[in-house]
């Protein structure tokens, strides 16, 4: 009864490499996020996608895509690898509409090691 | 979204109650606080949310004075797993497109 999923949970890579980590959220939510937190444990967001559409993508290098097939899933795509892209990457999710101030609902995380 | 300051870290004991302050002085009439609670290993958590005075649920208690330039969470009865990194964000998150900031957080240690 995962509500938040992802895949893999450690991804060891060369640099160079393209790699992708998936999302899948089984709520029901419309809007899906990915953050990034680094060594410092600072988080913060890459992507913010609602119903299939990109509603905020901070100042990432385009090597980073995500994409959306449908409302339960969206996935990161990272093209030619580099070292300071290591890092805990985690996809959210939440509902629009909801009572609260958008309460979202993390992963458990995809530790993204570049060697 | 409103700067916020929290202690970096704090140790507690078990069976205490901990209490984090958190200030944002620059908060905006339509911003709320929110507050996320992240284990080791684990992504953030949703705790607590409020927009002024008091609010109580099943996990924590958030307290928010009349100019809302700070706010309190209160852990009662702390036990061994309640360390985690607790994070204070203040904000009109619909209005930044859904956008969380998180800062440093403050790093809490209970302790036998």
């Amino acid at each position: 009864d995962t509500a938040v999923s992802q895949t893999p949970k450690y991804l060891v890579t060369q640099m160079g490499n393209d790699k992708s980590i998936k999302c899948e959220q089984n709520l029901g939510h419309d809007t899906m996020y990915w953050y990034k937190q680094d060594s410092k444990k600072f988080l913060k967001i890459m992507f913010s996608y609602n119903n299939k559409e990109l509603i905020i993508n901070e100042t990432v290098p385009n090597r980073f895509s995500p994409k959306s097939p449908d409302k339960a899933h969206l996935n990161l795509h990272i093209n030619s690898l580099e070292l300071g892209d290591s890092a805990v990457y985690f996809c959210a999710s939440s509902l629009e509409g909801r009572t609260r101030n958008n309460e979202q609902f993390f992963g458990p995380g995809t530790r993204l090691t570049v060697l | 979204l409103a700067k916020t300051t929290q202690p970096i870290s704090m140790d507690s004991y078990e069976g205490q109650e901990v209490n984090i302050t958190c200030s944002h002085n620059n908060i905006a009439t339509n911003d709320y606080i929110t507050w996320y609670q992240q284990f080791p290993s684990q992504g953030p958590r949703f705790i607590i949310q409020g927009y002024k005075t008091k609010v109580t649920n099943e996990v924590a208690s958030l307290f928010i004075p009349a100019d809302r330039k700070s706010s309190t969470l209160s852990l009662p009865r702390v036990s061994l797993s309640d360390t985690a990194v607790y994070y204070c964000l203040v904000g009109d998150f619909k209005a930044a497109g859904n956008k969380l900031t998180f800062g440093g957080g403050t790093r809490v240690l209970v302790k036998p």
